[in-house]
């Protein structure tokens, strides 16, 4: 079993719409939790951080659940400029540093 | 402010052929990682340096990897002989860490995309 599951997808969604990926991981020393984004032939990008609180930016929302050991990315209103792919990454607090696959998204007009 | 300069930006080279990738790392960043991305194996986690000093090698694929951090303004990561199988996105990516805080998010550069014929 892979330490970060992610659903490949592709998510072909409507602009407008909400949309929710999950990452599930295995290793419980994991500590900081970050989504990315990754667009076609280019680097990944840092889209927000993720807490035990949650964390909400704009039409973006990230949360983490330690007990059952997942984190989440909500898109609401979904926009064309969102298709890329989402990556999961998870952090021990020596540093080692665990991505998942990514999920891809496309919107559609 | 300057983000991580990686070179070259696209390398071709013959199997057999030393490779050599360097990376520039974010001033004040204390933490550099290497990656390989590939559609098969997605983003793969090659090698970590904490101030300069290699804390986990486990992903470095063989022998014919290394990686070296002189400073904690440049490191390099060499691949002698290269092998087709080779081919792939190297990205370096940089952070802080900081004790008590934990990990700062990664800041990565726009790769080294290395095709071995």
């Amino acid at each position: 079993r892979k330490e970060v599951e992610q659903d490949p997808g592709p998510f072909n969604v409507p602009e407008g719409a909400t949309v929710a990926f999950n990452c599930t991981y295995s290793n419980s020393a994991s500590q900081s939790f970050f989504w990315y984004r990754q667009d076609c032939r280019k680097e990944p990008k840092l889209l927000m951080s993720v807490y035990s609180s949650g964390n909400e930016d704009g039409r973006f929302t990230a949360q983490l659940n330690r007990a059952s050991q997942y984190i989440s990315l909500l898109i609401r209103d979904s926009k064309l400029s969102d298709s890329a792919t989402y990556l999961c990454v998870l952090h021990t607090n020596a540093g080692k540093s665990t991505f998942g696959d990514g999920t891809t998204l496309t919107v559609k007009p | 402010d300057a983000g991580v300069i990686q070179s070259p930006r696209h390398e071709v080279t013959e199997m057999g052929q030393e490779v050599t990738l360097r990376c520039k790392p974010i001033s004040g960043h204390n933490s550099l990682f290497w990656y390989r991305q590939t559609m098969m194996r997605g983003l793969e986690l090659l090698i970590y340096f904490n101030n300069n000093v290699p804390i986990d090698d486990s992903g470095m694929p063989e022998d014919r990897f290394s990686a070296k951090m002189p400073n904690a303004s440049f490191s390099t990561l060499k691949i002698q002989p290269s092998e087709p199988r080779d081919s792939a996105v190297y990205f370096c990516a940089s952070s802080l860490l900081r004790q008590g805080t934990g990990v700062q998010p990664q800041h990565f550069g726009d790769g080294t995309r290395l095709s071995i014929l």
